[in-house]
């Protein structure tokens, strides 16, 4: 499994855009990255999904280089509700693998 | 997206007894499911993967006799504490995962249990 390193912590403001970075140096062929976003006392929420360049949803952008070495999740005009722990997880979609979150990175947006 | 539900949301029990959470895949069917258990301020912490109709497999150092995994249908796994203590007191979230065909997992997540154990 894929090892991923994300900042502990981020603070930001209503309005900015948010960009969070994962690494993943060992992140094999089969491997798709996945980012989840958890609010206190729930389940984690998926947020966004992709394998290489950019994909873009309704909530957030994920960029992933050329070598996929790591990958920037990125969530424009963050409002106080997007507060939460966000946590990046690479694994083999295809083959099936064990879902083994990190430390996550935990966002706070302040007014 | 497909739901995953979790029963109860909270439990508060005493010390020595046993307790039941149960995991069900509303919409889908569910090849496999995992368990995992989160103290304050700390990630997921994968307890178990369980296949519907084997053994679960439990990560190293949780163990399996305090912690009964049962994957008996497609839709449905229960973790049953059991002698709980009131270290066990934790956030406890089950995942599903679903096979689309001719395609990759999706995995999804219960809302938790709060396990309280006085």
């Amino acid at each position: 499994l894929a090892k991923t390193t994300q900042p502990i912590s981020m603070d930001s403001y209503e309005g900015q855009e948010v960009n969070i970075t994962c690494s993943h140096n060992n992140i094999a062929t089969n491997d798709y990255i996945t980012w989840y976003q958890q609010f206190p006392s729930q389940g984690p929420r998926f947020i966004i999904q992709g394998y290489k360049t950019k994909v873009t949803n309704e909530v957030a952008s994920l960029f992933i280089p050329a070598d996929r070495k790591s990958s920037t999740l990125s969530l424009p005009r963050v409002s106080l509700s997007d507060t939460a722990v966000y946590y990046c997880l690479v694994g083999d979609m295809i083959g099936g693998f064990k879902t083994i979150f990190g430390a996550g990175t935990r966002l706070f947006v302040k007014a | 997206g497909a739901v995953v539900s979790q029963h109860p949301s909270r439990v508060i029990c005493k010390s020595g007894t046993s307790v039941k959470i149960e995991c069900r895949s509303l919409d889908f069917q569910a090849t496999t499911m995992f368990w995992y258990r989160q103290f304050p301020k700390q990630s997921l912490m994968l307890m178990a993967t369980s296949n519907e109709g084997s053994k679960a497999t439990y990560e190293q150092g949780v163990e399996k006799d305090k912690f009964l995994i049962n994957h008996a249908s497609l839709t449905l796994s229960t973790l049953t504490v059991t002698s709980a203590h009131p270290e066990d007191s934790s956030f406890y979230i089950c995942s599903a995962r679903d096979r689309l065909a001719g395609s990759f997992y999706e995995q999804y997540f219960g809302p938790g249990t709060r396990l309280t154990v006085t």
